[in-house]
């Protein structure tokens, strides 16, 4: 079993959509959780962290669900820009290592 | 407040030789980690820098190396490349939180 998986999409869906992307990891001693964003041959970017209690940034939702081991991302009101490629994230490392393991991301288009 | 960067941008290489690739962190930022994006995957953690030494590694071999020098900045060095180490090269820097800045990644290509 990948320590991170994800569904690789692609997502098509019109300006205006939500949109929901699931991720699994396997190590229940993970500690910290995020989602990047990636765009086309450039570097990934910090979207959100995730905790415990989900948490909003206008208009993306992120949600955690431990005993599940599973990390989710909702995108509300989809804009052309939103289209990338979003990483799902975990660290497993104490504060001596904090290696970030990487799903192999999911493809978001969105079209006008 | 410069973020992170990385040296050089592009490079290409024969199978063989060896290169070294470079990293500054964001300022504030004194953890380096390296990470190699293959196309279509997602960044693989090659290893991490505190305090001018090695303090976690990844599943890669140890034609992979680096190096943290006193100012923070990173070196990764990987000796006999292979066809395979074609890559996206990701350097990522941070300060006490889990949170971890990626540069602009050097895109490695060896024929």
């Amino acid at each position: 079993r990948k320590e991170v998986e994800q569904d690789p999409g692609p997502f098509n869906v019109p300006e205006g959509a939500t949109v929901a992307f699931n991720c699994t990891y396997s190590n229940s001693a993970s500690q910290s959780f995020f989602w990047y964003r990636q765009d086309c041959r450039k570097e990934p970017k910090l979207l959100m962290s995730v905790y415990s209690s989900g948490n909003e940034d206008g208009r993306f939702t992120a949600q955690l669900n431990r005993a599940s081991q599973y990390i989710s991302l909702l995108i509300r009101d989809s804009k052309l820009s939103d289209s990338a490629t979003y990483l799902c994230v975990v660290n497993t490392g104490n504060q001596a290592g904090t290696a970030l393991i990487f799903g192999k991301g999911t493809t978001l288009s969105v079209s006008s | 407040d410069a973020g992170v960067t990385q040296s050089p941008t592009h490079l290409i290489k024969t199978r063989g030789q060896q290169v070294t690739l470079r990293c500054s962190p964001k300022s504030g930022h004194d953890t380096v980690s390296w990470y190699q994006q293959a196309l279509g995957q997602g960044p693989q953690f090659i290893f991490q820098y505190y305090e001018e030494e090695e303090r976690q590694r990844g599943n890669f071999p140890d034609r992979f190396s680096g190096h943290q020098f006193p100012n923070y900045s990173s070196e990764l060095n990987v000796n006999a490349l292979l066809l395979g180490d074609s890559a996206l090269y990701l350097c990522a820097s941070r300060f006490q939180s889990y949170e971890q800045y990626f540069g602009p990644g050097t895109r490695l290509t060896v024929t």
